[in-house]
């Protein structure tokens, strides 16, 4: 079984550019996590989908952040524009609702400069 | 609110000797309880996790971790410590809801000596 995938793995932008990330979870879990990951902190939610829906998007500062789910797998990030304190490792992780279990993808570590 | 306490930022441990990280949780009711291990690079990989009965679990690679309501706590350990366990150590609880919302702590980053 193949894990979750995210690309890229690394991405260096200037602040004001925007960036977007892309997250393919594992095949059959309905449920799919964003989480920021500051340095030296443990992850933090940004929004959750059920399918195609977000249905926890408290944490999502919405003023530059965006993400979609279309058809209920893959998922897209996006910032726009990007500020320094935007520099993190954004996880994606799926769920297994069977064993209600997260398993996370290696993320993707943006640098804003 | 939830939440979850490491005190440990920083264990260092001699090859072959024991471990034991810290977690302590706030949460009302009956938590579900989570540690993962993140090796540089990479992803958070489960190591074992908690939601009812047996308060002693078992994990992967050696690891094991006990919940003790009294205290809140949710603390992992090792007997024999190995080269490759240093890595970075989260400790995460979820509401026993449907939601699978993890709240993690700050981590605790785990360095072997020789």
């Amino acid at each position: 079984e193949a894990g979750v995938v995210q690309s890229p793995r690394y991405k260096i932008i200037e602040k004001k550019q925007p960036v977007a990330f892309w997250c393919n979870p594992i095949s059959g879990h309905n449920t799919l996590y964003w989480y920021r990951q500051n340095l030296g902190q443990g992850p933090e939610l940004l929004i959750r989908y059920e399918n195609e829906e977000a249905v926890d998007d408290s944490q999502l500062p919405k003023d530059r952040f965006s993400a979609e789910r279309l058809k209920g797998v893959d998922s897209t990030l996006k910032i726009q524009p990007a500020e320094l304190g935007d520099s993190a490792v954004y996880l994606c992780a799926s769920r297994s609702r069977r064993r209600n279990e997260q398993y996370f993808g290696p993320g993707t570590r943006l640098t804003v400069t | 609110a939830q939440s979850v306490t490491q005190p440990d930022i920083h264990i260092t441990v001699s090859e072959g000797a024991s471990l034991e990280l810290r977690c302590n949780y706030s949460y009302g009711a009956t938590p579900y309880l989570f540690w993962y291990v993140q090796s540089p690079g990479q992803g958070l990989q489960l190591l074992l996790k908690y939601f009812s009965g047996d308060t002693l679990v078992q994990g992967i690679k050696g690891f094991e971790a006990e919940f003790k309501r009294s205290q809140s706590s949710f603390n992992l350990r090792k007997p024999s410590v190995h080269w490759s366990d240093a890595a970075e150590y989260f400790c995460a609880v979820a509401s026993s809801g449907n939601t699978g919302k993890l709240i993690f702590g700050q981590g605790t980053t785990l360095q072997v000596k020789p």
